[in-house]
C-alpha cells in the first residue's frame, strides 16, 4: 500500500544553516505530495505541495521537488531561522482519494 | 476567519466517562476527517466522511463513533473513555481529490485519568 518515510529527528541546526529533511514514498499511480508544518501547540499547516513529477513546491523559503525516479520529496531551505523550529510532516495523497498518508514527522530545532 | 474550528481545546476525563469532540468547517468542503496524534506515532486516521451522509473507518476506529451532522459539522464521540485514548485530536477537511490538501483545526488535547 501507499506509505511515506521521512528521516527521524530531532534535527538541531544553528541559525542560517542549510536544511534538508528527507522524505521518500511508496505509491501506486501518480500521487500528490505535501509538506505540512506544525508549530508548538498548533494544528498542521500546509507548507507546500507538488502534484506531478518534476514539480517544485515552494513557500516561505522552503522548497521540495517531486522526484519520481527516486520516489522522493525532500524538504530544503538555504538558511533557517529560529522561527522555523517546528515539526515537519511529509504526506501523500494517492489512489484512495479519501486518505492521506503521513510520515512520522521530523522535529527541527534551530538555535540562535 | 475561515477554517476548521474544534471544541473544546482541552479536556480531562475520568476512565469510563463519555464525551463528544466537535468540529465545524466553513469552507464548504466535502470531506472531513478525525486524526489522533501521539508521540512517536505521527498522525493516525480514526474516521472520515467523504461526503455528507457517509462515514468510514480509518486506521484506529475502535472506541470511537462519529456523526456527520451536516456538510459543516463532523463530531467524534468517545462512549467510554480509556487512558489509551489520551491524545491530541485533530479534525481536518478538504474539497476535491488528490491534489487538494487538508485544512486542519487547532486540536483538542484530551487526557483520560
Amino acid at each position: 500500500g501507499d506509505s511515506v518515510t521521512q528521516m527521524e529527528g530531532p534535527v538541531t541546526l544553528s541559525e542560517e544553516a542549510c536544511l534538508t529533511i528527507n522524505c521518500t514514498y511508496t505509491a501506486t499511480g501518480y500521487p500528490s505530495l505535501f509538506w505540512y508544518v506544525q508549530y508548538p501547540g498548533e494544528g498542521l499547516q500546509l507548507l507546500l505541495k507538488a502534484t506531478k513529477a518534476d514539480d517544485k513546491g515552494s513557500n516561505k523559503g522552503f522548497e521540495a521537488t517531486y522526484r519520481k525516479e527516486t520516489t522522493s520529496f525532500h524538504l530544503e531551505k538555504g538558511s533557517v531561522q529560529v522561527s522555523d523550529s517546528a515539526v515537519y510532516f511529509c504526506a501523500l495523497s494517492g489512489g484512495n482519494f479519501n486518505k492521506f498518508y503521513f510520515g512520522s514527522g521530523t522535529k527541527l530545532n534551530v538555535k540562535p | 476567519n475561515a477554517g476548521v474550528t474544534q471544541t473544546p481545546k482541552f479536556q480531562v476525563l475520568k476512565t469510563g466517562q463519555s464525551m463528544t469532540l466537535q468540529c465545524a468547517q466553513d469552507m464548504n468542503h466535502n470531506s472531513m476527517y478525525w486524526y489522533r496524534q501521539d508521540p512517536g506515532m505521527g498522525l493516525r486516521l480514526i474516521y472520515y466522511s467523504a461526503s455528507e451522509g457517509t462515514t468510514d473507518k480509518g486506521e484506529v476506529p475502535n472506541g470511537y463513533n462519529v456523526s456527520r451532522l451536516n456538510k459543516r459539522e463532523f463530531s467524534l464521540r468517545l462512549e467510554s473513555a480509556a487512558p489509551s485514548q489520551t491524545s491530541v485530536y485533530f479534525c481536518a477537511s478538504r474539497t476535491g481529490t488528490g491534489s487538494y490538501g487538508y485544512t486542519f483545526g487547532s486540536g483538542t488535547r484530551l487526557t483520560v485519568v
